[in-house]
């Protein structure tokens, strides 16, 4: 079985603080992804990875960065955390060479900027 | 733009069948996917559809109209374990994911 871990399931951060989301798969997967997920929206994809060093934004990238300097890892990182940067942050990762392979998502992480 | 469009929310009863629906405009199509989500869970795959027709598997149906730009989630002998959100998405032209907001499938006694 496909395994997505996140480093956190619940954090509360201060605005203007730097903030790292880490998630790791361990199926030697190519394509990860980050995602938020706020209530009546859909899932919203904040950058996403295809290899190793390439990072490609999403449709909402503002206020966000991403690195992959590993396979397994895709860390996301909010530069200067605000308030609106509250929601429920997902990562999934997908295995290369057919976009219709299905993401495995991980548990997810609230993150509360207060 | 890019739209996908499903019910907010639905109620059903234990024992019997749900259909969700899932309309969408998109540009470009390459495939819709259903996933379902437990409160506080990650999502996990339901079914892929990328040709006209009706996919099964067990309990669970996928249906695709391209030419309607619909899709539909069945869901036969309802469990209270199906309580959950089902989210459609697409493949876009880019091969790019587009979901919907999501429906929340409450199942009663």
């Amino acid at each position: 079985d496909v395994k997505v871990t996140q480093s956190s399931r619940y954090l509360v951060k201060r605005t203007g603080e730097k903030v790292f989301l880490e998630c790791v798969q361990d199926m030697d997967h190519e394509n990860m992804f980050w995602y938020r997920q706020d209530p009546g929206l859909g899932l919203r994809l904040i950058y996403f990875s295809y290899d190793v060093k390439m990072k490609e934004k999403g449709d909402i990238p503002e206020g966000y960065s991403v690195s992959r300097e590993k396979k397994e890892r895709f860390s996301l990182i909010l530069e200067s955390a605000s308030t609106n940067q509250t929601s429920m942050y997902l990562c999934a990762s997908r295995l290369g060479g057919g976009e219709a392979n299905e993401q495995f998502f991980g548990p997810g992480t609230r993150l509360t900027v207060l | 733009g890019q739209n996908i469009d499903q019910p907010t929310e639905m109620t059903a009863t234990e024992g019997a069948i749900v259909q969700i629906n899932c309309t969408y405009q998109t540009s470009g199509f390459n495939g819709l996917f259903w996933y379902q989500q437990h409160a506080g869970e990650a999502p996990t795959f339901l079914s892929y559809n990328v040709l006209d027709g009706l996919e099964e598997k067990g309990r669970f149906s996928s249906f695709l109209s391209r030419s309607k730009g619909y899709s539909y989630l069945l869901l036969k002998e309802l469990q209270m374990k199906d309580s959950a959100s089902y989210l459609c998405a697409v493949l876009d032209s880019n091969y790019q994911l587009i979901w919907g907001a999501g429906t929340k499938l409450i199942i009663k006694p």
